[in-house]
């Protein structure tokens, strides 16, 4: 079957860092996504990986390796504003998007 | 004005009622998608269209039916509303190509009582 793995909760302090890891296992692959949702909100593009290497966009970067079925999602300068669920989902053979349940971050001052 | 709306925004229903929900968009994107989404679960699709005349099931179809009325119209039916059919719903869209991100709507929150 297909799986994404990702952590249901995390908690950060403003200002650190913070890395969302993800893990996948689908019939096939072109390419995994990032979306971030804030609470009751649609989800929103991040970025989009399908090679292997780290993707940088201000202060967020993601990582692909397609060996390994791995992704993570970097977070820099935490801000209150990036208190969110952030979704992984990996676009299969058919060129479905197969989604994770979502990691819920939770930044303190 | 947004690109993707959907009507209504939130609405509550009896058990055993029809109950239609719209999607419109402004961005002419011909792939259009209705996911539902539950605390704990990834978003599921439900249906997806890549054209007028292009109908999709997708992984969670049953109790539900959509239509195209239009390239910008996708609407999405329960034609006997089920209390575990309580979801938020989301419409997407996407622009032709393989590889392009989605873009949702607001989202409609239905709850089935």
């Amino acid at each position: 079957g297909q799986n994404i793995d990702q952590p249901t909760e995390m908690t950060a302090t403003e200002g650190a860092i913070v890395q969302i890891n993800c893990t996948y296992q689908t019939s096939g692959f072109n390419g995994l996504f990032w979306y971030q949702q804030h609470a009751g909100e649609a989800p929103t593009f991040l970025s989009y990986n399908v090679l292997d290497g780290l993707e940088e966009k201000g202060r967020f970067s993601s990582f692909l390796s397609r060996s390994k079925g791995y992704s993570y999602l970097l977070l820099k300068e935490l801000q209150m504003k990036d208190s969110a669920s952030y979704l992984c989902a990996v676009m299969d053979s058919n060129y479905q998007l197969i989604w994770g349940a979502g990691t819920k971050l939770i930044i303190k001052p | 004005d947004a690109d993707v709306t959907q009507t209504p925004r939130n609405r509550i229903t009896k058990t055993g009622k029809r109950i239609m929900l719209e999607c419109s968009q402004t961005k002419g994107h011909d792939r259009m998608y209705w996911y539902r989404q539950d605390p704990g679960l990834g978003l599921r699709l439900i249906y997806y269209s890549f054209d007028v005349k292009d109908i999709n099931k997708g992984e969670i179809s049953d109790g539900y039916s959509v239509s195209r009325q239009a390239q910008a119209k996708f609407s999405l039916s329960l034609e006997s509303a089920i209390p575990n059919q309580t979801a938020l719903y989301f419409c997407a869209t996407r622009a032709p190509g393989d590889v392009n991100e989605q873009f949702f709507g607001p989202g409609t929150r239905l709850t089935v009582l």
